[in-house]
Order: C-alpha cells, then structure tokens, then sequence
C-alpha cells in the first residue's frame, strides 16, 4: 500500500541553524500539507500546498518558514533559523479527494 | 473559525470495559470527520471517518456516528484491549484537518 515518508525521523540542529524536512507524498496524490505536533500537545496546521503554490498558512508559519516541491517527488519544509520552541514533531500528509494520509513523521529537536 | 473539542484525559479502564470519548465539533459547513491515532512513539493513523450526517465510520471494533444535530461524532468501543492504549484525535477536514486536543487512553490488563 502506498505510503506518505519522511526524512530524517530525527534531526538535531543548534539554535539559528537552518533544516529542512523531506517528504515523499503519495505519487498521485496533488494536495500537500505539513503540521506539527509539540510534545504532549495538539496537533497544529502549518501549511497547504497546491498547484505548485502556498494554498493556506497557519499563524505559526511566519517568515521563518518555506515549502518546496523541488521535483515531481518531494515537498521540503524549510525553517530558516530554529528557534528552541521549534522543536516538535512535523508530519507532512497529503490527500486524493477526502483522506490525508500522514508520513511518520520528524522529530526536530532544537538546542 | 471551526474548531473540535474533546473530553480530557486520561482515561483509564480495565479490558474489556465500554469506552466513550466524546468529541463535539463547531464548522461553517459540512466537513468530513475523523478520529485518528497515535500510538506510543509514532505517527498519526486514521482510525475511521464519517463524510456526512449520519454516516458511521467504523473499524478494529471503533465506531463514531456523525450527528448533525448535536455536532458530535462520539468514539465508542465495546470492549477494550490493553492494545488499544494510546492517545485519540477527533478531527474534521476543512482542506486542512483540525485536531481536538486529543485522549489519553489507558487500559490496566
């Protein structure tokens, strides 16, 4: 069964470091998003993509914050200078018409 | 904006125990609704979904029936399993998917 990936599991970055998250979406599927997940919390929305361009962003994703689809496969999550409250867990998920399946998800740790 | 709410945890209970978490939701349309899992140290499973009223979505013994009269879409189980602990997210879809703060889940064997 197709599945949504993602790497690394874990990536450790130093404060004001740069990461970025990689993702492999189902292949058919046109509609990609990514959420994050701080420890013990709720499970937030960051942002929507479609088409090649931004669809909706959350509050959270400031300028800090970018997303690529580089190739016809992978859909990046930039954060261009981590902060210690961006560590969390980012999932990326992506959808047909109704169900978003999710990746496994990254575990960003920030020191 | 649209916006789910779900009991607080933990809940804990013995196997084979009745379980309810309830879940109400608030949304300017007519989204789809989900309860999603998350088990110890991993990511996000759908568990099961509803995309209209009165739909119920069911599966590994949960169902949830979609109510849009009380905008609810319960989570039940007859009997649990200590497998079956884990934390549990109500969601709807509006494109993006709203998450319910989640439920703890604990079953003593």
């Amino acid at each position: 069964e197709p599945e949504v990936t993602q790497t690394p599991s874990h990536q450790v970055t130093q404060m004001g470091q740069e990461v970025i998250l990689r993702c492999v979406p189902i292949s058919n599927h046109l509609y990609f998003y990514w959420y994050r997940q701080i420890l013990g919390q709720k499970v937030e929305f960051l942002v929507s993509f479609y088409n090649n361009e931004i669809s909706e962003k959350s509050e959270i994703f400031d300028d800090q914050f970018s997303v690529e689809r580089p190739d016809g496969s992978n859909f990046t999550l930039k954060i261009r200078s981590t902060k210690l409250e961006d560590s969390a867990m980012y999932f990326c998920a992506s959808r047909t018409v109704v169900e978003q399946y999710f990746g496994p998800g990254t575990r960003l740790t920030v020191t | 904006g649209d916006s789910v709410t779900q009991m607080e945890g933990p809940v804990t209970l013995s196997e084979e125990a009745f379980l309810t978490i309830n879940c109400t939701y608030t949304a300017t349309g007519y989204p789809s609704l989900f309860w999603y899992v998350q088990y110890p140290g991993e990511g996000l499973q759908l568990l099961l979904k509803a995309t209209k009223a009165d739909d119920k979505g069911s599966n590994k013994g949960f169902e949830a029936t979609y109510r849009k009269e009380t905008t609810s879409f319960h989570l039940e189980k007859g009997s649990v399993q200590v497998s079956d602990s884990a934390v549990y997210f109500c969601a709807l879809r509006d494109d993006k998917i709203i998450f319910g703060k989640g439920t703890r889940l604990h079953i003593l064997p």
